[in-house]
């Protein structure tokens, strides 16, 4: 159980265009959401935290308007990279808690992001 | 100094040895620990979860809370090249719906055949 997918696994496009990606929890609702950014051989950067049907809460230094999170549904989270550029290169992951329980957080695969 | 310390490796033994990971805290707040593994462009997966102090096996792994000295273990036994992957502590203060978990920066461990 607690398995989180995401969607794509990977993607690649131009500077300037907008990137969505998908998180969701298969087969349990997840009132939480996190998205983590993840630089390579560094630790996972917490960037907002997204409970169903209220607005993310970003941490200090992420800019809102840039990465835009929505959480429609109890197994549904989107992360749109808006006007992408180079620097926005990275391993973006996202990870769910269930609604009772442990303090846990399940992890998607992570999606890797090209900005040329 | 950052509330979570990991000595980020990276840590090589050969086959069937005894690996030990550890980390440090400063917040004596958390109460909650945990430890993932992340392969390689993957996302992290749980592998040990405890409250408090004490310890908890399961398998191969054991995880040890010391609160007192705020030091957190995991050994695994019988190590295999499967093994091989960044080990991340991680740890928050009080359950709750929207409680960060704050990880440590990761060890790599690679387990020589």
């Amino acid at each position: 159980g607690a398995v989180v997918s995401q969607h794509p696994s990977r993607v690649i496009c131009k500077s300037g265009t907008s990137v969505k990606i998908e998180c969701r929890s298969l087969d349990f609702q997840a009132t939480t959401m996190f998205w983590y950014r993840q630089f390579p051989k560094k630790s996972l950067m917490l960037m907002a935290t997204s409970n169903e049907g209220s607005k993310a809460t970003y941490e200090q230094g992420v800019e809102k308007d840039k990465f835009l999170i929505n959480h429609a549904s109890l197994t549904l989270s989107t992360l749109t990279v808006t006007s992408a550029h180079p620097e926005d290169s990275s391993f973006y992951i996202c990870s769910a808690k269930t609604s009772a329980g442990t303090d846990t957080q399940y992890f998607g695969p992570g999606t890797r992001l090209t900005v040329l | 100094q950052k509330e979570v310390e990991q000595d980020p490796g990276p840590l090589s033994v050969p086959e069937g040895a005894i690996v030990s990971l550890n980390c440090t805290y400063s917040n004596s707040a958390f109460q909650y620990f945990m430890w993932y593994r992340q392969y390689s462009r993957k996302g992290p997966e749980l592998l040990m979860y405890t409250y408090s102090s004490g310890n908890k096996e399961d398998g191969r792994f054991t995880a040890q809370v010391d609160k007192s000295s705020k030091y957190i273990s995991l050994f695994i036994r019988d190590s295999q090249p499967s093994d091989s992957a960044t080990y991340l502590c991680a740890m928050s203060g009080q359950y709750s719906s929207a409680s960060k978990i704050i990880f440590g920066s990761g060890t790599r461990l690679s387990i020589r055949p």
